[in-house]
């Protein structure tokens, strides 16, 4: 089992270009969510989904849109990235209803220009 | 929004010594406080969690204090050795959000030979 996966490690972006990051989790978890971390700030969440179909908003949303694809991937997307993005993003995934641990995804490390 | 206040941000210790890094939390619906170690360039990696229902738990040579009344949580490790050397961050459940967590700003713990 690969756990959670994440695409791509490190992505260098131009002020105002659009991305998607990946993830993937083959651990049958309903629960997804997408933090990033910048230095001294900790983890701040983004978006999270509770279940498939569901998705909403966390601490600091501004500049972000996910999809909850199907039960196994929740990508986040950059319409338009700005400098304040940069950082590195994790990728999160639990089972809610039966254990609460959150296992986390490599990260994404993004550098937007 | 909620917040986890966490100190010190930084703590060194000698090697056999003890280390001990107190959290507070401001959301009296918070009752998942969960504990994560992120080594340099790593994922947070879950170390011990500790349920509202439960005031203490131990696990070898870490343990989690929790009282709920006053809303603090603390990491405690004992004969720490230098592989414990690494940046630990709490967090406790934001409420009505299923289980996404709210982050303390983390502790960069140096353990010295």
């Amino acid at each position: 089992n690969a756990g959670v996966t994440q695409t791509p490690k490190f992505q260098v972006l131009k002020t105002g270009q659009s991305m998607t990051l990946q993830c993937a989790q083959d651990m049958n978890h309903n629960s997804m969510y997408w933090y990033r971390q910048d230095p001294g700030m900790g983890l701040r969440l983004i978006y999270y989904s509770a279940s498939e179909g569901t998705t909403d908003k966390g601490e600091v949303p501004n500049g972000y849109n996910v999809s909850r694809l199907n039960k196994r991937e929740f990508s986040l997307r950059l319409e338009s990235a700005a400098p304040s993005q940069t950082s590195v993003y994790f990728c999160a995934t639990s089972l809610v209803g039966a254990e609460e641990t959150q296992y986390f995804g490599p990260g994404t490390r993004l550098l937007v220009l | 929004g909620e917040n986890v206040e966490q100190h010190p941000s930084t703590l060194s210790v000698q090697e056999g010594d003890s280390a001990v890094i107190k959290c507070t939390y401001s959301d009296s619906a918070s009752n998942y406080f969960p504990w994560y170690k992120q080594e340099l360039g790593k994922r947070p990696q879950l170390i011990i969690d500790i349920r509202s229902n439960v005031g203490e738990k131990k696990d070898q040579r870490i343990a989690v204090t929790l009282n709920k009344t006053a809303k603090h949580f603390s990491l405690h490790i004992t004969e720490t050795q230098p592989e414990d050397s690494a940046v630990y961050f709490c967090a406790a459940t934001l409420s009505n959000s299923g289980y996404a967590l709210n982050f303390g700003k983390g502790t960069s713990l140096l353990v010295t030979p």
